[in-house]
């Protein structure tokens, strides 16, 4: 069955990154692309990016340009999601989703909280 | 500030249907792409309930319905029974803004 299995939760200090993985099972790892997802306390979900698991080709949402880095290691099936200068309002749970074929993602990770305070 | 917008909150009681809207522009649905819809229980990842504007995955209940229509699209749930309530996003294409992935600004559906 496929799953995508996400990293611990992290703390981190403002200024500082913080890099996500999620490991991907029970599917061919380079057919299908991954978008990383992120929601804030009490808020709605914010798409953050995507990742070709087959050439790595990205696209990295605006207003995340320059601070975040998505990349795969299809050695071992796993997705990492980068995010850098970390601010107090980056603190949220991440999230790693598979892009189905014929739309929409169709299977999620866990989630991965991640908290960012002095 | 999400490009696509529902309504915060819908209810209804066991029994009844509700409906959910998800409203774009030209940018996103207006321009054709595709609507998805996904159910976020509490404290959990969500999970895919449409794709495609009104295809169900395997094993979501046929109670789950979708639509689509000019720079709108809907889900309907009919027979709406206690473990429905939950936040419910909508999910589209936006040209806009270099391209990227948008998310509704998410409902929260009460079973009275």
């Amino acid at each position: 069955q496929v799953q995508l299995v996400q990293s611990g939760a992290e703390v981190k200090k403002p200024g500082a990154s913080v890099k996500v993985s999620c490991k991907a099972s029970g599917y061919t790892f380079t057919s299908y692309g991954i978008s990383w997802v992120r929601q804030a306390p009490g808020q709605g979900l914010e798409w953050m990016g995507w990742i070709s698991a087959y050439n790595g080709n990205t696209n990295y949402a605006q207003k995340l340009q320059g601070r975040v880095t998505m990349t795969t290691d299809t050695s071992t099936s796993t997705a990492y999601m980068e995010l850098r200068s970390l601010r107090s309002d980056d603190t949220a749970v991440y999230y790693c989703a598979r892009v189905g074929f014929l739309g929409g993602h169709d299977y999620w990770g866990q989630g991965t909280l991640v908290t960012v305070s002095s | 500030q999400s490009v696509l917008t529902q309504p915060p909150s819908v209810s209804g009681a066991p029994g009844q249907r509700v409906t959910i809207s998800c409203t774009g522009s030209s940018s996103n649905i207006g321009a054709g792409y595709d609507v998805h819809w996904y159910q976020q229980l509490p404290g959990t990842a969500p999970k895919l309930l449409i794709y495609g504007n009104s295809n169900r995955p395997s094993g979501v209940p046929d109670r789950f319905s979708g639509s689509k229509s000019g720079t709108s699209a809907s889900l309907a749930i009919t027979g709406l029974q206690a473990e429905d309530e939950a936040d419910y996003y909508c999910q589209s294409y936006d040209s806009s803004l270099s391209g990227s992935e948008v998310f509704g600004t998410g409902t929260k559906v009460t079973v009275l």
